[in-house]
């Protein structure tokens, strides 16, 4: 079935460095790789997504690339903040079936220290 | 414009008994989909819903059911509640369109199954 795998589990960085998070899928039919941010005890909030037709896709400090050919998509956050402290969950669309189903990863938990 | 609403917001059960969660999605949004979400699974698809069709399912038991009204509101069931029902519910809603695919997140529902 679908599966996405993601790491580290945890990632710890000080202020002003950088974050990077890997995340592999399986199905090849997927076409659509979003990212969330789960502030503790809040909802997840989507920071950037890309399609199957874009490599790499920036907005500020946040990156996405997507590499279709070794099936794996890495978010990248430069110049990190206490505020980016969360958890970050990768996704795909399941096989390209719809937007409304998504297949997650296990999660990162980001701890940027000031 | 009003975000994704679910109610309750947190609610107690016993083994045995079965739970109603719902879920009021943003203005003029039409798809619904519900994850559950525990430390150990991560969040999991469990259904979507469009138009009051389930348009896709997720690998959950019988006892997971759901339904989407004709003003787009969902609810679902859980029946014969298990210890390993216990998590949070998240609702997300999703506007139409092929080039839409951003979920907005309610701030969940959590069960707990005593």
């Amino acid at each position: 079935g679908e599966n996405v795998e993601q790491h580290p589990s945890t990632l710890s960085v000080q202020e002003g460095d950088s974050a990077v998070i890997k995340c592999t899928y399986s199905d090849s039919a997927s076409n659509y790789f979003p990212w969330y941010k789960q502030e503790l005890g809040k909802r997840p909030q989507l920071i950037i997504d890309i399609r199957s037709n874009v490599g790499e896709k920036k907005d500020q400090r946040i990156a996405v690339t997507l590499n279709k050919t070794a099936k794996h998509f890495s978010l990248h956050i430069t110049e990190t903040q206490p505020e980016d402290s969360a958890v970050y969950f990768c996704a795909d669309n399941a096989g390209g079936t719809s937007y409304g189903k998504l297949t997650f990863g296990q999660g990162t938990i980001l701890t940027v220290h000031p | 414009k009003a975000g994704v609403t679910q109610t309750p917001r947190y609610l107690i059960k016993t083994r045995g008994q079965q739970v109603t969660l719902s879920c009021s999605p943003i203005s003029g949004h039409r798809s619904v989909s519900w994850y559950q979400q525990t430390p150990g699974q991560g969040l999991q698809f469990l259904f979507e819903y469009f138009s009051e069709t389930q348009r896709n399912k997720g690998n959950f038991p019988g006892r997971f059911s759901g339904r989407q009204f004709s003003n787009s509101r969902s609810e679902m069931n859980v029946s014969t509640l298990e210890l390993g029902d216990s998590a949070l519910y998240l609702c997300a809603s999703s506007g139409t369109g092929t080039t839409t695919g951003e979920l907005f997140f309610g701030e969940g529902s959590r069960l707990t199954v005593l």
